[in-house]
């Protein structure tokens, strides 16, 4: 089935700096989502990507789907403590019905 | 809208003890979906449903049965619990053909088999 690589598992960043994780597959992608989870919540839906090349962004995240639509990154912009979570990156399989998750990238922000 | 709810919240069973995890949406989605998620793991699919009277496997099926009651609610149940279903374990709905596809998760329930 689909699979989705997750880089990196962990980081530690100070308050400010910035921070990006990416998702990466061996096959093309018709799509790309990210959910964040807060420690102890449950995942919530950031954005879906579909396009080659598309960017996207909210506030201080910016979110990429490469030209080849093998992979996609989630930039944070001088990150905040509001910050901290697991983000994961999630593709749409089973002609739409179901999602494949990458293990995340776990986000702590160090004042 | 209370959006996607479950229940319990937490649980601690014996090994063999059975038990059914129960999941209900407001939100008029097609498609349930049930997951584990395990430490460095992500989220893992247990089983789905599509839509309203189907059920399919996911990733990880084995030691879990499914009922799409209605509509609204989808149940998982686990006829001998094992150590190693051990997890916290979401439910998910979403409507397949609107707005993004994205999936609205339930709290979840944290799961102890001793």
């Amino acid at each position: 089935g689909q699979q989705v690589m997750q880089i990196p598992q962990y980081q530690h960043v100070q308050e400010g700096e910035d921070f990006t994780t990416y998702c990466n597959s061996s096959t093309t992608l018709s799509n790309i989502q990210w959910y964040k989870q807060r420690p102890g919540g449950h995942p919530v839906f950031l954005i879906q990507l579909v396009k080659s090349g598309e960017v996207k962004k909210q506030k201080r995240l910016t979110f990429q789907f490469g030209e080849a639509k093998k992979n996609s990154s989630l930039h944070i912009t001088a990150t905040q403590t509001t910050d901290v979570g697991t983000y994961f990156c999630a593709v749409l399989t089973g002609g739409g019905n179901k999602l494949t998750f990458g293990t995340g990238t776990q986000l702590k922000v160090e004042l | 809208n209370a959006g996607v709810t479950q229940t319990p919240k937490f649980q601690v069973l014996k090994t063999g003890q059975s038990m059914t995890l129960q999941c209900a949406q407001d939100m008029n989605h097609n498609s349930m979906y049930w997951y584990r998620q395990d430490p460095g793991m992500g989220l893992r699919l247990i089983y789905y449903s599509a839509s309203e009277g189907t059920t399919d496997k996911g990733e990880v099926p084995n030691g879990y049965n499914v009922s799409r009651l209605n509509k609204r609610e989808f149940s998982l149940r686990l006829e001998s619990a094992a150590p190693s279903q051990t997890s916290v374990y979401f439910c998910a709905s979403s409507d397949r053909w609107a707005g993004d596809h994205e999936q609205f998760f339930g709290p979840g329930t944290r799961l102890t088999v001793l």
